[in-house]
């Protein structure tokens, strides 16, 4: 079975400083993972993915994230927050091998940016 | 660049009533899959699809729930007599052989009065 937790369901932080999100993960094989952001009545968008090759990845609008299987985390950081990263964020993971496979995503995390 | 396609945008319907959400997934993709989330919530899974038939579901998706693939282009999400709990926004999503991540619809909001 795999499972995704997403600790903190609102994170606020003042525009430049650095973004946290965190995810850690259950999964008794191999997972990818993934993280997607939603803007506002808008749909999921994939910002990054992990599939078991570097794990540093770099994702869209300079967000990476770090597989830490030791850790069983993947957490999503930002060096610098803009305005425009306001919004929901959701991780999930999905078994690493076979079919694409069914996701399983976390409660996500709003991100709030104060000016 | 390709992108999959829900429609209509928004739904209301009256509570009892059927529902059908439509879905064009990218049009090479082989695996196909509905989502929905109620307000507040996260995504949950609902279905899979794959040569034809459900590959895998949840335990949401009852006898209530129905997906079909009518033709060549589109995946569609049926709900037979619709509860006021079945109000939630739906993404469609699919994916090909060998990808790793699937592809996200902009969803449709299903409003049940």
């Amino acid at each position: 079975a795999q499972s995704v937790t997403q600790l903190g369901s609102h994170v606020s932080v003042s525009e430049g400083a650095l973004v946290l999100l965190r995810c850690n993960y259950s999964s008794s094989v191999p997972p990818y993972l993934f993280w997607y952001v939603q803007y506002p009545n808008q749909g999921l968008q994939l910002l990054l993915k992990y599939t078991s090759a570097a794990t540093l990845v770099k994702g869209i609008n300079g967000f990476e994230a770090e597989f830490k299987k030791s850790e069983t985390s993947f957490h999503l950081t930002k060096p610098s927050a803009h305005m425009s990263d306001a919004a929901e964020y959701f991780c999930a993971v999905r078994r690493g091998s076979g079919n694409t496979g069914k996701l399983i995503f976390g409660q996500g995390t709003t991100l709030q940016v104060k000016p | 660049e390709p992108e999959v396609t829900q429609t209509p945008s928004h739904q209301v319907t009256q509570m009892g009533q059927e529902v059908i959400l439509h879905c064009v997934p990218i049009s090479n993709h082989l695996y196909f899959y509905w989502y929905r989330q109620i307000l507040g919530q996260k995504v949950e899974f609902l279905v899979s699809f794959y040569n034809n038939e459900i590959s895998e579901k949840s335990e949401i998706f009852d006898d209530q729930f129905s997906v079909e693939r009518p033709d060549g282009s589109n995946f569609t999400l049926k709900i037979r007599s619709t509860k006021l709990e079945d109000s939630a926004m739906y993404f469609c999503a699919s994916s090909d052989e060998g990808d790793t991540e699937a592809f996200f619809g902009q969803g449709t909001r299903l409003t049940v009065v």
